[in-house]
């Protein structure tokens, strides 16, 4: 069966290092995008992409960066991480452009940075 | 400025009542799609229900309906005979420039559903 996985599932860090969550995806989806969860906010968007070589910056992509070599995986990178980086990172996959296409979403990675 | 608004952090009801829960969109693109997600406390997102704007019905999906006023610019989920395994955190959603290929989709702030039995 088609996924979508994010690793690692949890990670602690210290402040300023240099941080990479995957996120890889089995259905062929052209679109993926990366989410911050916080208490209070809901769902942010970090970055996005609509396929190979393509990555846009979302509301909340200061200290973040994403690139896309392949269909299938779209890594965030915290360059320095920042204790406001603490939060939970979702990443999803969507078929198509516009439309009804529901987003897949990964189970999350909870990241601390300390 | 927020362009989807949910209102509710928190709400409770009582097992096999309806609830309403509310949302409320800004946009100025003609084209756009409306989604509600699911989150239990596992922390999974599921998919329950899609309403697009040039939809002249409002959308159903078994005890999951939109109730889309599109003047209004809300997208109020209703969830017919709660069952206890409904207590989860529902999130509101937009799409924009659907008739462009848009596919970027930003969510609100969430609702915390309490199901009392």
């Amino acid at each position: 069966d088609a996924e979508i996985t994010q690793s690692p599932r949890h990670k602690i860090t210290e402040t300023g290092r240099q941080v990479t969550l995957a996120c890889h995806q089995t259905w062929n989806h052209n679109n993926m995008f990366w989410y911050r969860q916080d208490l209070g906010h809901g769902l942010r968007l970090i970055h996005y992409s609509y396929g190979v070589q393509d990555t846009n910056k979302g509301e909340v992509s200061d200290g973040y960066s994403v690139s896309r070599s392949n269909t299938e995986d779209l890594p965030l990178t915290l360059e320095s991480a920042a204790s406001s980086q603490t939060s939970v990172y979702f990443c999803a996959s969507s078929e198509g452009q516009g439309g009804s296409y529901e987003q897949y979403f990964g189970p999350g990675t909870r990241l601390t940075v300390t | 400025a927020q362009k989807i608004t949910q209102t509710q952090p928190g709400m409770f009801v009582q097992e096999k009542e309806a609830v309403t829960l509310d949302c409320t969109y800004d946009t100025s693109d003609p084209s756009y799609g409306l989604f509600w997600y699911k989150q239990p406390s596992s922390g999974e997102m599921i998919f329950l229900i899609y309403q697009g704007s040039y939809d002249q019905q409002n959308a159903t999906e078994g005890r999951y309906s939109l109730n889309f006023q599109k003047a209004r610019k809300s997208a109020n989920l209703v969830i017919s005979a709660s069952q206890l395994g409904d207590s989860a955190m529902y999130f509101c959603a937009m799409r924009e420039g659907l008739n462009t290929g848009g596919f970027k989709t930003i969510f609100g702030a969430g609702t915390r559903l309490f199901v009392k039995a």
